[in-house]
């Protein structure tokens, strides 16, 4: 059972340009959050997903930033006109659909904005 | 909302030795879980170990255990046997009970395992 897939796994834009991040979650989980990790940080939420819906976005910025699950394909989360603050490792992770409580994680993308 | 403390920035321990990582946290929930998670040089995030509030008994997976005090909300990880792939940034999380709830970390611990 191949894990929590992202890609691409680095990310080069320059200031102004648009990040589109994709996550493939376990085979069988319905559930994906997004989390990003700043230089020497900790990971913080940002926006948790079922299939065609947004749960939680509470920790996703109001400007520029938009996430989707769709109901066949990837997860993707968007970020338009990046800003060097956006330069982060930003993690996927997903949980199967009855009850569970672990996340499992991806291995991240890194996105640099120059 | 839930905080989560670690105030260990960087540790360091000599191979085969023990090392604790202190957490602390804070909720007024009173059943949720709490993990510690390993994330090494390649960045990916491993789960080392988890623990549910409402069990009393201490978690353990092999040579890692926690020692896990509900009315001190404290979680602390013990690591046995310490080996140079222990290597990584120790990450304390929390979360709510009910699943499906997002994960609150800390700040981290940098542990180095000295040869």
């Amino acid at each position: 059972n191949a894990g929590v897939m992202q890609n691409p796994r680095h990310l080069v834009r320059r200031r102004g340009q648009e990040a589109r991040l994709r996550c493939s979650p376990m085979k069988g989980h319905s559930h994906v959050y997004w989390y990003r990790q700043l230089p020497e940080e900790g990971l913080k939420f940002m926006v948790y997903l079922q299939k065609e819906n947004i749960i939680d976005e509470s920790g996703m910025p109001k400007e520029r930033f938009s996430a989707e699950f769709p109901k066949e394909g990837p997860s993707i989360l968007r970020i338009q006109q990046v800003v060097r603050g956006d330069s982060a490792a930003y993690f996927c992770a997903s949980s199967p659909p009855a009850g569970y409580y672990e996340q499992y994680f991806g291995p991240g993308t890194r996105l640099t904005v120059t | 909302a839930q905080t989560v403390t670690q105030s260990q920035p960087e540790m360091s321990v000599q191979e085969a030795e023990t090392v604790t990582l202190s957490c602390t946290y804070d909720t007024s929930e009173s059943n949720y879980y709490l993990f510690w998670y390993k994330q090494p040089p390649s960045r990916q995030m491993i789960l080392v170990i988890r623990q549910e509030a409402y069990k009393q008994q201490n978690a353990t997976e092999n040579r890692f255990s926690v020692n896990f005090q509900k009315a001190a909300k404290s979680f602390s990880l013990k690591i046995s046997d310490s080996q140079l792939g222990d290597t990584a940034m120790y990450f304390c999380a929390f979360m709510n009970s009910g699943g499906y709830q997002k994960v609150t970390f800390g700040t981290g611990t940098k542990l180095q395992v000295i040869p």
